[in-house]
């Protein structure tokens, strides 16, 4: 079956501009989650939803960050006001509950100029 | 704050070879621990996962171990192929299993 499909791959944008990372989760998968990863560095969580609600924030560095699933299914994050830091790869990793494995998608890599 | 950390950060072995990664966390208190691996430029692929009540998980050639007592776990590789070569990062399922806590990860390089 499909997997988890990140949207889109590669996003190039410019400091203080609005970006919208998009992840598919695998179909049926309650629990989704968003990473980032940066050079040399082990993926850092951001944020946690469990169905439509975001059961878990603590990851999200600052208020610029925000995350969404209004469906329980297609969640987005978004980021405001970009910074040079915010430079690294999303990724998003959905699981059937929240203590099964979870599977990653291939990420978006953003770069901010 | 849980800490993993693993080690060597690089490996580099000769085709054939049997070879462990470790890993080690500085809070007992997991839900699971899981083993990935990570292609350059790829996302993660989940290779093992252990619950906090096992001992180790088994698949084909990898074999992984949990003390969770000690914070630690291994990683064996039997018999290792050149295609084995990627990064290899443990993770940690925090208590209440809302986030996994990474380590940054072992680079394996299996030459032929």
């Amino acid at each position: 079956g499909a997997g988890v499909s990140q949207t889109p791959s590669n996003k190039v944008t410019e400091k203080g501009k609005y970006v919208e990372l998009r992840c598919d989760p695998i179909s049926g998968h309650t629990a989704l989650y968003w990473y980032r990863q940066s050079l040399g560095q082990g993926p850092e969580f951001l944020i946690y939803f469990q169905g439509t609600g975001a059961a878990d924030d603590s990851g999200l560095p600052n208020d610029r960050f925000f995350a969404v699933r209004p469906e329980g299914s297609v969640s987005t994050l978004k980021i405001q006001r970009t910074e040079r830091g915010d430079s690294a790869v999303y990724l998003c990793a959905s699981s059937l509950t929240n203590t099964d494995t979870q599977y990653f998608g291939p990420g978006t890599r953003l770069t901010v100029l | 704050k849980q800490e993993v950390t693993q080690i060597p950060a690089a490996l580099s072995v000769p085709e054939g070879e049997n070879l462990v990664l470790n890993c080690s966390f500085t809070d007992s208190a997991i839900y699971n621990l899981q083993w990935f691996r990570q292609d350059p430029g790829k996302g993660l692929t989940s290779l093992l996962l252990i619950q906090s009540s096992q001992r180790e998980q088994t698949s084909g050639r990898l074999n992984a171990s949990l003390d969770k007592s000690s914070g630690r776990s291994t990683l064996y590789i039997a018999a290792s192929q050149p295609g084995d070569s990627a990064t290899y990062l443990c993770a940690v399922n925090n208590q209440a299993g809302t986030a996994l806590i990474f380590g940054k990860g072992t680079t394996l390089s299996v030459s032929s």
